[in-house]
């Protein structure tokens, strides 16, 4: 089955820096990538996702990257602000196919004003 | 408007003594997920059920059941709680994962204490 790998666990940084949060997964098949933010008590919910027919996708302050050959992607917030703080996890998935997300571990982000 | 209603937010329950957590959705999503998530790590899939069709994840104890009567609903059921079975409760849907534009939506969890 597939395997993602996050790092790092942890991550501060100063308002105003940017984060990268770094995943890679185990199986070719997979072709579908969301990240998830999950802020204390709450639940996760989509910030961004890429399928594998792009490389890089972004939204505002926010930009995923997708190597496919290295099967590994990657999370870009810049510009952080103190509401960025939370955990966020990356997952795979197979669209087109089935089944179902699998999770990394999870990277709490802690944005200091 | 929340699409992905959890019942109830907070469960404390005795070690041993059945209990039932809920879910409900107004989406009319296909897949129906329950997934574990214990203090600092990722949710981790239980089983999920694709219509009617329950797929069980390999290492789901047997402690843990699921029953989906229709599409709205879906419940996990803990035979025997045991103390390491305390955790935050995620369920989830989406569409047809076969699909492109599939997005995993989440309740917002029963937190499930074991006493």
């Amino acid at each position: 089955g597939e395997n993602v790998e996050q790092h790092p666990s942890t991550l501060s940084v100063q308002e105003g820096d940017s984060a990268v949060i770094k995943c890679t997964y185990s199986d070719s098949a997979s072709n579908y990538f969301p990240w998830y933010k999950q802020e204390l008590g709450k639940r996760p919910q989509l910030i961004i996702d890429i399928r594998s027919n792009v490389g890089e996708k972004k939204d505002q302050r926010i930009a995923v990257t997708l190597n496919k050959t290295a099967k590994h992607f990657s999370l870009h917030i810049t510009e952080t602000q103190p509401e960025d703080s939370a955990v966020y996890f990356c997952a795979a998935s197979t669209l087109g196919g089935y089944s179902t997300l699998t999770f990394g571990k999870g990277t709490m982000l802690l944005v200091s004003p | 408007d929340a699409m992905v209603i959890q019942n109830p937010r907070y469960q404390v329950t005795q070690f041993g003594k059945p209990v039932t957590l809920s879910c409900s959705q107004t989406l009319n999503h296909n897949v129906m997920y329950w997934y574990q998530q214990k203090s600092s790590q990722a949710p981790k899939l239980l089983f999920h059920y694709y219509d009617k069709d329950f797929n069980n994840e390999a290492d789901t104890p047997d402690n843990f059941q699921s029953r989906r009567p229709n599409t709205s609903f879906c419940f996990l059921d803990i035979r025997s709680p045991g103390l390491g079975d305390a955790a935050m409760y995620l369920c989830a849907t989406s569409r047809d994962p076969g699909r492109w534009d599939t997005e995993a939506f989440f309740g917002q969890g029963t937190r499930l204490t074991v006493v």
